[in-house]
């Protein structure tokens, strides 16, 4: 019962360093989503995919870069850290756009310092 | 444009007693409504889902929510709290707007969150 998977968990970056937030599911989804979260803001979408190959924006697109290979993965590029990127990222998938729940990992806290 | 309001961004209730914790909304077409809990250091989990027919649905952990209309709401209800029940609530509208097909399609946005506090 993997779900959606994460890593890392935590992490702590320098200004201007980049990293790969990795997102992988099992659940043979073909809808897949990066949330970042912010104290009293909700949830954010920064990008999305409606399946291998296809990516789109969200809300929030600056400063990231997504690719989708496969099915399972969907990971989450931070190029030239900022501070404004502190914040708790999910990401997300769901079998459809209609009804489906869209299940969420973990998490991973990310600060910028 | 689709949006979600928790007017609330804290409850308090004693153990025991009926919570509430409110969400209304704003689509184009028909809503398809959703609940997630997020407890500290977690993700968020699935509550439970509107899609269609009975205004009242039924969720994990007893609670429950009430999809009015007219009122556009959907508020979160639970008979009898529980401290275990305290966490971050998020209230969530699919965009499913035929006439926004295309890149929005399928999206949740989330309301900002309600922080249900429960003491003994």
């Amino acid at each position: 019962n993997a779900g959606v998977t994460q890593t890392p968990k935590f992490r702590i970056l320098k200004i201007g360093q980049s990293m790969t937030l990795q997102c992988t599911q099992d659940m043979n989804h073909n809808y897949m989503y990066w949330y970042r979260q912010d104290p009293g803001m909700g949830l954010k979408l920064i990008y999305y995919s409606v399946g291998a190959g296809i990516t789109d924006k969200g809300e929030v697109p600056n400063g990231y870069n997504v690719s989708r290979s496969t099915t399972e993965d969907f990971p989450l590029r931070l190029e030239l850290a900022a501070p404004s990127q502190t914040s708790v990222y999910f990401c997300a998938s769901s079998y459809s756009t209609g009804e489906g729940t869209i299940y969420f990992g973990e998490g991973s806290w990310l600060t910028v310092v | 444009a689709q949006s979600v309001a928790q007017p609330e961004d804290q409850v308090n209730v004693a153990e025991g007693n009926p919570l509430t914790v409110k969400c209304t909304y704003s689509v184009s077409g028909n809503p398809y409504l959703f609940w997630y809990v997020q407890y500290p250091n977690r993700g968020l989990q699935f509550l439970l889902k509107y899609i269609t027919g009975d205004n009242l649905v039924k969720g994990s952990y007893g609670f429950e929510a009430e999809f009015n209309k007219s009122q556009t709401s959907f508020h979160l209800k639970k008979p009898s709290a529980l401290v275990s029940d305290s966490a971050l609530y998020f209230c969530a509208v699919r965009d499913m707007d035929s006439s926004d097909r295309g890149s929005t399609l399928g999206r949740l946005y989330f309301g900002r969150g309600t922080q249900l506090t429960v003491w003994p």
